[in-house]
């Protein structure tokens, strides 16, 4: 069946640092894939996403790459800030479907 | 503008009482489904639904029952709660297809 598998956590970085969340995926035909992120207290919300091969998504100073021939979709922010802390979810939905399949989450701290 | 909206936020069960969490959402989507997120796990996909009268089970569905007569509410059911069910519970919905899904703010449960 589909998998995601993200970097093992805790993140902790100083501000403006360079972040990077390893993400790779394991599923059949071609899935889109996500970047959810979840600030204390609150619900997911989609932070970027891919539905294609190549395809850069990017929100916020986020970005990830769809690379099929690596089955990765890695997150990065060049200058991360004390607001950027939060739990991040990468995620997959394969086909026409809406099942999302998501990874263990990485929750990243950033001290200022 | 309220999105996807859960209650209760905080419930506390003694082993094998029912409860019943309400979602519902303003969006017109097809598509909803029922979300638990335990430490390292992810979220983990328990019951969904494509559209008025239709339900199905999703990776954990077992001690859950789910039920969808309207477009905008899906509820979910315990039916004899146990510890086990201990966990912070989402409903999401989106348009069917890969497109973005809408979080709820969660359910935090504790079955004592």
């Amino acid at each position: 069946g589909d998998s995601v598998t993200q970097m093992e956590g805790p993140v902790t970085l100083s501000e403006e640092a360079f972040l990077t969340i390893n993400c790779t995926y394991t599923a059949t035909g071609y899935p889109s894939l996500f970047w959810y992120v979840q600030y204390p207290g609150e619900g997911l919300q989609l932070l970027l996403k891919a539905t294609k091969a190549d395809d850069k998504g990017s929100n916020k100073g986020f970005e990830a790459t769809y690379r099929k021939e690596t089955t990765s979709f890695h997150l990065e922010k060049g200058s991360v800030q004390v607001s950027d802390s939060a739990v991040y979810f990468c995620a997959l939905v394969r086909g026409s479907g809406s099942r999302l399949t998501f990874g263990e989450g990485t929750q990243l701290t950033v001290n200022p | 503008n309220a999105g996807v909206t859960q209650t209760p936020k905080f419930q506390v069960l003694k082993t094998g009482q029912s409860m019943t969490l309400q979602c519902a959402q303003d969006m017109n989507h097809e598509y909803m489904s029922w979300y638990r997120q335990d430490p390292g796990m992810g979220l983990r996909l328990i019951h969904y639904s494509v559209g008025a009268g239709i339900t199905d089970q999703g990776e954990v569905p077992n001690g859950y029952n789910v039920s969808r007569s309207t477009t905008e509410d899906f509820p979910l059911r315990l039916l004899s709660a146990a510890p086990s069910q201990t966990s912070v519970y989402f409903c999401a919905s989106s348009n069917t297809g890969n497109t973005e899904a809408f979080f709820g703010q969660g359910t935090r449960l504790t079955v004592v």
